[in-house]
C-alpha cells in the first residue's frame, strides 16, 4: 500500500540554525499538508498547500516558516531560525481532495533543538 | 468546525468489540466525521470517515445516529495492537481540508 515518507526520522540541530524536513507524499496525490506535535500535546495544523501554493496556514505558521514542492515528489518544510520551542513531532499529510478522501500522514520528523 | 468530545481514556479486552463513542452535537449537514487514530508517536493513521450512513471497512465501523449528534467507532475484535489513541474528527466539505485534532480517547486493549 503506498505510503507517506519521511526523512530524516529524528533531527538534532542547534538553535537558530536553518532547518529543512522532507517528506514524499503519496504519488498521485495533490494536496500536501504538515502538522505538528509538541510532546504530550495534541497534533496541530501548520500548513496546507495545493497547486503550489499555500491555501491556508494557522498562526503558528509564522514567517519562519516555510513550504516548497521544489519537484514532483518531495514536499518540504524548513524552518529558517529554528528555536527551542519549536521542539517537536513534524507530520506530513496528503490526500487527493480536500473534501471527503482521507489525509494519509507520514511517521513523522523528531525535531530536537539544543 | 464543529468541536467533538471524548471520553478521555476506555479500557477493552483483547478479543471482545471495542466501541467509542464521540459527541459532536454541533455538526452542520456538510460536515463529515473522520476517525484516526495515532500508536505510541507514530503518525496519525486514517481508520474510517461517513456522513450520515453507517460505514464499514476491514479495520472498524462507524455507527452515526440519525440527527447526526453523535458516532460511534466499533473495533469488531480488538488486538493488543489496537491499544492507541483514537481521534474523532469533523471536517467540513470543501474548506481547505485542515484536520483539527483534539485530546481524542486512548484505548487500552487488556490481555
Amino acid at each position: 500500500e503506498p505510503e507517506v515518507t519521511q526523512t530524516p526520522s529524528h533531527q538534532v540541530t542547534q538553535m537558530g540554525q536553518e532547518v529543512i524536513l522532507r517528506c514524499v507524499p503519496i504519488s498521485n496525490h495533490l494536496y500536501f499538508y504538515w502538522y505538528r506535535q509538541i510532546l504530550g500535546q495534541k497534533v496541530e495544523f501548520l500548513v496546507s498547500f495545493y497547486n503550489n501554493e499555500i491555501s491556508e496556514k494557522s498562526e503558528i505558521f509564522d514567517d519562519q516558516f516555510s513550504v516548497e514542492r521544489p519537484d514532483g515528489s518531495n514536499f518540504t518544510l524548513k524552518i529558517r531560525s529554528t528555536k527551542l520551542e519549536d521542539s517537536a513531532m513534524y507530520f506530513c499529510a496528503s490526500s487527493t481532495s480536500y473534501s471527503n478522501q482521507p489525509q494519509h500522514f507520514g511517521d513523522g520528523t523528531r525535531l530536537s533543538i539544543l | 468546525d464543529a468541536k467533538t468530545t471524548q471520553p478521555t481514556s476506555m479500557d477493552c479486552a483483547e478479543g471482545r468489540a471495542a466501541n467509542l463513542p464521540c459527541n459532536h452535537s454541533t455538526i452542520s449537514g456538510n460536515e463529515y466525521v473522520y476517525w484516526y487514530r495515532q500508536i505510541h508517536s507514530q503518525g496519525p493513521q486514517y481508520i474510517i470517515h461517513g456522513l450520515k450512513n453507517n460505514e464499514t471497512n476491514e479495520m472498524a465501523s462507524l455507527i452515526i445516529t440519525e440527527d447526526r449528534k453523535s458516532s460511534t467507532l466499533i473495533l469488531p475484535h480488538a488486538t493488543l495492537r489496537d491499544t492507541a489513541v483514537y481521534y474523532c474528527i469533523v471536517r467540513v466539505v470543501g474548506n481547505t481540508g485542515k484536520l483539527i485534532f483534539g485530546q481524542g480517547t486512548t484505548l487500552q486493549v487488556k490481555p
